[in-house]
């Protein structure tokens, strides 16, 4: 069965400081892994992944996948309070499964000031 | 910048009703989708609809469950007769056909069902 698992579920940390969180995942079809930041409501997206090795950066959030260990680690540095939600971890199936999505649990971030 | 839309936010309703979520996509999108929610777990899906029919649906989806696309822009999703096990968020999404694109989602509809 295809499974995204992700760790840890929850994290605390004080602002400022550098977090990862990691994301393994056993799935058929693999087409992209991406990475979704979930505040009060919708998942907003963050990342696409698809290579394996090549560093995606936006601001102080970088991801990286590891095809070989069927992995993906999310960084942010320099953590505000703002950083402070759920992110989830989601691989994607190709266009002839429609590009569906299979879904971690979340890593439920709160970053104290 | 485009965005997809979902009415209405939050709907109350009693078990057994019939409850109908809308969902306008990014217009030039041709993949479309319903995810849901249940309060603290992980997102769910439930359908994906291309070319005008259900290509995917989850276990979760079953005969009590409908999607259509009456109009060309809304994308809605019907639960015939509720329960209470089916109070959660309901997300859309939709995505366009290249390859660099990804999954766009509304903002939600809450879903209580007393």
């Amino acid at each position: 069965e295809d499974k995204v698992v992700q760790s840890p579920l929850s994290l605390v940390v004080h602002e400022g400081d550098t977090v990862t969180l990691n994301c393994s995942y056993e799935v058929t079809n693999f087409r992209s892994l991406l990475w979704y930041k979930q505040e009060k409501k919708a998942p907003t997206f963050l990342f696409m992944l698809t290579s394996s090795g090549i560093e995606k950066k936006s601001g102080r959030l970088s991801s990286i996948l590891d095809k070989k260990e069927l992995s993906s680690i999310l960084n942010i540095t320099a953590t505000q309070t703002g950083d402070s939600a759920i992110y989830l971890c989601a691989v994607e199936r190709p266009w002839d499964s429609n590009y569906q999505l299979i879904w971690g649990a979340g890593t439920k971030l709160i970053i104290k000031p | 910048e485009p965005e997809v839309t979902q009415t209405p936010s939050h709907q109350v309703t009693q078990m057994g009703q019939e409850v109908i979520l809308r969902c306008v996509p990014i217009s030039n999108h041709l993949y479309f989708y319903w995810y849901r929610q249940i309060l603290g777990q992980k997102v769910e899906f439930l359908v994906s609809f291309y070319n005008n029919e259900i290509s995917e649906k989850s276990e979760i989806f079953d005969d009590q469950f409908s999607v259509e696309r009456p109009d060309g822009s809304n994308f809605t999703l019907k639960i015939r007769s509720t329960k209470l096990e089916d109070s959660a968020m309901y997300f859309c999404a939709s995505r366009g056909r290249s390859h660099t694109d990804t999954q766009y989602f509304g903002p939600g509809t809450r879903l209580t069902v007393l």
